[in-house]
């Protein structure tokens, strides 16, 4: 079956620097894929969609340029916090469609010391 | 180890009618669980979440669940269906404890249809 992968699954770094996840579509094309956060015991947030070869698409209150996201290929999807603060510390989760079904990936642990 | 099965992969019900999405869980740990809803290409949108308190779940568009952990399940229920449900739903567990990274499982999904 489909398989969406993340990458890295954890990182730590230090405050002011910037860190890129990797979110692909192994064995299928997606056009839109999503990205989440999650704090802990919460829900789910929509960050942004991320559109093949347009600029991706904010929620409200979402930073596009601490959170810019690429959409280089119709199997892969980036999402880079710049300039991370411990604030963004997170559980980060991209999901990716095939045909009418939606598969999500495992998630990136990010930890800002 | 982590689990979550949506019993239904398609559900159809009549405007007007109850409608039941299914899902049962098994968790190592005390776990939250969610209700998402997901309309053709947007982003999952929260219905309700189950974080230890009432095991009687309110939650927006007249959707509500239940949590039962003597059956492990967290059924999804409305009473009364619009065309507007129309969509796709998934349950979520995620678990978090001191000693081990937070784990988030989704179900497969189940697509709700409504007829006319």
């Amino acid at each position: 079956g489909a398989v969406v992968s993340q990458h890295p699954s954890w990182v730590i770094c230090k405050s002011g620097t910037s860190v890129k996840i990797e979110c692909r579509s192994l064995d299928f094309q997606a056009t839109t894929m999503f990205w989440y956060r999650q704090f802990p015991k919460q829900s789910l947030m929509l960050m942004a969609t991320s559109n093949e070869g347009s600029k991706a698409t904010y929620e409200q209150g979402v930073e596009k340029d601490k959170f810019l996201i690429n959409h280089a290929s119709l199997t892969l999807s980036t999402l880079t916090v710049t300039s991370a603060h411990p604030e963004d510390s997170s559980f980060y989760i991209c999901s990716a469609a095939n045909y009418n079904e939606q598969f999500f990936g495992p998630g990136t642990r990010l930890t800002v010391l | 180890a982590q689990s979550v099965t949506q019993l239904d992969s398609h559900v159809s019900v009549s405007e007007g009618t109850p409608v039941l999405l299914r899902c049962n869980y098994s968790s190592s740990y005390s776990p939250s669980l969610f209700w998402y809803v997901q309309h053709p290409n947007k982003g999952l949108q929260l219905l309700l979440k189950y974080t230890s308190a009432a095991t009687l779940v309110k939650g927006i568009n007249g959707f509500e669940a239940e949590f039962k952990k003597s059956e492990t399940s967290f059924h999804l229920t409305k009473p009364s269906a619009h065309m507007s449900d129309a969509a796709e739903y998934f349950c979520v567990v995620s678990e978090s404890s001191t000693n081990r990274d937070d784990k988030i499982i989704f179900g497969k999904g189940t697509r709700l249809h409504i007829l006319p």
